[in-house]
Parts: C-alpha cells; structure tokens; sequence
C-alpha cells in the first residue's frame, strides 16, 4: 500500500461547479498537509496548508483535515477554467529543519466554459 | 511572486553529457533545499536533500555519483547529471522553504531531455 493515494482523475468538470479533490494516507505519523496546483510543465505552487484536523478556508478554497480517518480533502468553489492544472496533495510527518514531502500522484482537473 | 528561481528551464543534450541546474532561493537564505523528479502524469518523487556546507542525503535508489548535488551558499543549489543518459530525461525540480514548520516553495523546473 502506497503512503499517499490519490485518484489520477482526470476529472472534467463545468465552470461554477464545486470540485471535490482527496486523498487518503497510511502513515499516521503525517501532521502537515498541502495541497499544491501544478500547470503543465510548471513547478508546483503552495495553494493550502494545514496542520490540524478540521477545515481551513481561503477564498475559492477550502482544505478538510479528518486525521482519524487519515483523509484530507480540497474543495473549489465556483470552478474556473483556470482552475484547469494537476493538484496534488502532500504531507510531511513534521516541519523541522529537514522534513520530507510524501506527495499523491495528482488529480488532473480539467474545468470547462 | 516566484521565491524559488531554477536554471535553466529547458535542456536538450547529447547522451554523455553532464547538465548542470541551478536552483536559488530569491530573497532568503535556504539552509536547505530539495531536489525532486517527476516523470510525465507521475507525482514528484525526492531524490535528494541539499544541506549549505554539507553533504546531500540522497534517496534510496538514487545515484549519488550520478546526480552531484552541491550547496556551496546560502541562496544556490545545483544538481549535476553526470554522463546523461536517454533515461535520465525527466522534470527536475527544486525546492526551498523560507521558515521551519512552513511549506516548500517550488522552483518551474526544468525539462531535461537526452538525445
């Protein structure tokens, strides 16, 4: 079993459409989640970041935390085309001097007008 | 804006060829930086750690006289491919954080292809 599970997707969603994106983990030692936007051939950028269990708004975004059940979630309101990109999520077990990043493979979102 | 600067974006090289990438951090300085894979519709997969004034920790798997990782200051780390070979074409990214307990800043990577 893979640390990081995520659904490759792709997901093809209208514009205004909520979006719905997880993944699931096995190491119960992750404390620090991230949920990251990828364009193609582009670097990731940091678009949530939390540490505890529950949720965290920020504009169009919300990221969802549930470490009982070892599931974190990120949520887009109002998609829009620009949305379209891979989002991956990521957790690290803390955020000491050298902590590493566990990523999922990325969910391709397609999100059309 | 960008925190994280990577150089060059692109290379297209002969096999046997060494490519050199850079990878600075804009305006903090970056005890440590990571150095990442990622293969096309794959996730990034770590290869190294790139400590200032010391040795890189590498990956399991992971080459460490094939891929030199040097961070002679505070604000540059580069990553050498030695001798390329067509399967050493991938993304290559880098990335820094600017405080403990805050997230990775990613570099735009760069496109590596060996002919």
């Amino acid at each position: 079993q893979k640390e990081v599970e995520q659904d490759p997707g792709p997901l093809s969603v209208p514009e205004g459409a909520i979006v719905s994106l997880n993944c699931t983990y096995s190491n119960s030692a992750f404390q620090y989640f991230m949920w990251y936007r990828q364009y193609s051939r582009k670097g990731p950028e940091l678009l949530m970041y939390t540490y505890s269990s529950g949720n965290k708004e920020d504009g169009r975004f919300t990221a969802q935390v549930d470490k009982s059940s070892k599931y974190i979630s990120l949520f887009i309101r109002d998609s829009q085309p620009s949305d379209s990109a891979t989002y991956l999520c990521a957790m690290s077990e803390s955020g000491g001097s050298n902590y590493k990043l566990t990523f999922g493979k990325g969910t391709l979102l397609t999100v059309n007008p | 804006g960008a925190v994280v600067s990577q150089h060059p974006s692109r290379v297209i090289c002969k096999s046997g060829t060494s490519v050199k990438i850079e990878c600075r951090s804009l305006d903090f300085q970056a005890t440590t930086m990571f150095w990442y894979r990622q293969f096309p519709k794959q996730s990034l997969m770590l290869m190294a750690t790139s400590n200032e004034g010391s040795k890189a920790t590498y990956e399991q798997g992971v080459e460490k006289d094939k891929f030199l990782i040097n961070h002679a200051s505070l604000t540059l780390s580069t990553l050498t491919v030695t001798s390329a070979h067509p399967e050493d074409s991938s993304f290559y990214i880098c990335s820094a954080y600017r405080e403990p307990n805050q997230p990775q800043h990613f570099g735009d990577g760069t496109r590596l292809s060996i002919l």
